[in-house]
């Protein structure tokens, strides 16, 4: 049973314009969101993270939206530059009250290349 | 500040054999926390220790087991290795629980079971 699915395995943009990674959570109980960006041989680095009383949340570049009614959430970076090439990984984390209290379920990433 | 180092970062063992794998957190993080990533599953949970205690589990076979020293040192052992545990293990650390907390990863140990 996969609570955190990232469907697009990959994903193929040009250097400048914008990137969209989406992230499908099927557990209510999920209070807190977040994104984590992996280079090849480096472990996950925190990226972004949301609340889940929160539909925005930006840092820079980087822009995370949250729709709860819909279970879904997504990562825009803007404009996508060629070192933002990494596999991104969203993960949510289980609020008060579920048997998933305080742990990360992590999607299986998505490969995000940014072409010159 | 020193990030999340693990110890050895890669080991190739034969079916049936145990291991240790070894995590030192962030200065002053008191929650520590491990991972297994496959290709096929993702990073999936195994354990989270937090002042010495384990404070959470995922869904793992007893084969997995770890510990936390007082100085927030972690390791992890399995044992009565299997080809399927073959994995990267990653470790993460963050100031408290990961219920309160941002987590930082460390760059993992690549283990290669024979």
């Amino acid at each position: 049973d996969q609570q955190v699915k990232q469907n697009s395995p990959s994903l193929s943009v040009q250097e400048g314009r914008i990137s969209i990674l989406n992230c499908d959570y099927t557990n209510s109980m999920f209070d807190y969101f977040l994104w984590y960006k992996k280079y090849p041989a480096e472990g996950p680095t925190f990226l972004i993270s949301i609340s889940s009383i929160k539909d925005k949340n930006e840092d820079g570049r980087f822009t995370v939206f949250l729709n709860k009614s819909a279970k879904h959430l997504s990562l825009h970076i803007v404009p996508s530059q060629p070192g933002d090439s990494a596999v991104y990984f969203c993960a949510a984390r289980g609020g008060a009250g579920g048997t998933s209290y305080g742990k990360l379920t992590f999607g299986q990433g998505t490969i995000l290349t940014v072409h010159p | 500040k020193a990030g999340v180092t693990q110890t050895p970062r890669y080991l190739i063992k034969t079916r049936g054999q145990q291991v240790t794998l070894s995590c030192s957190p962030i200065s002053g993080h008191r929650s520590v926390s491990w991972y297994q990533q496959t290709p096929g599953q993702g990073l999936q949970f195994l354990f989270e220790y937090f002042s010495e205690t384990q404070r959470n589990k995922g869904n793992f076979p007893g084969r997995f087991s770890g510990r936390q020293f007082s100085n927030s040192r972690s390791e992890m052992n399995v044992s009565t290795l299997e080809l399927g545990d073959s994995a990267l293990y990653l470790c993460a650390s963050s100031l408290s629980q990961v219920a309160l907390g941002t987590q930082y990863f460390g760059p993992g140990t690549r283990l290669t079971v024979l």
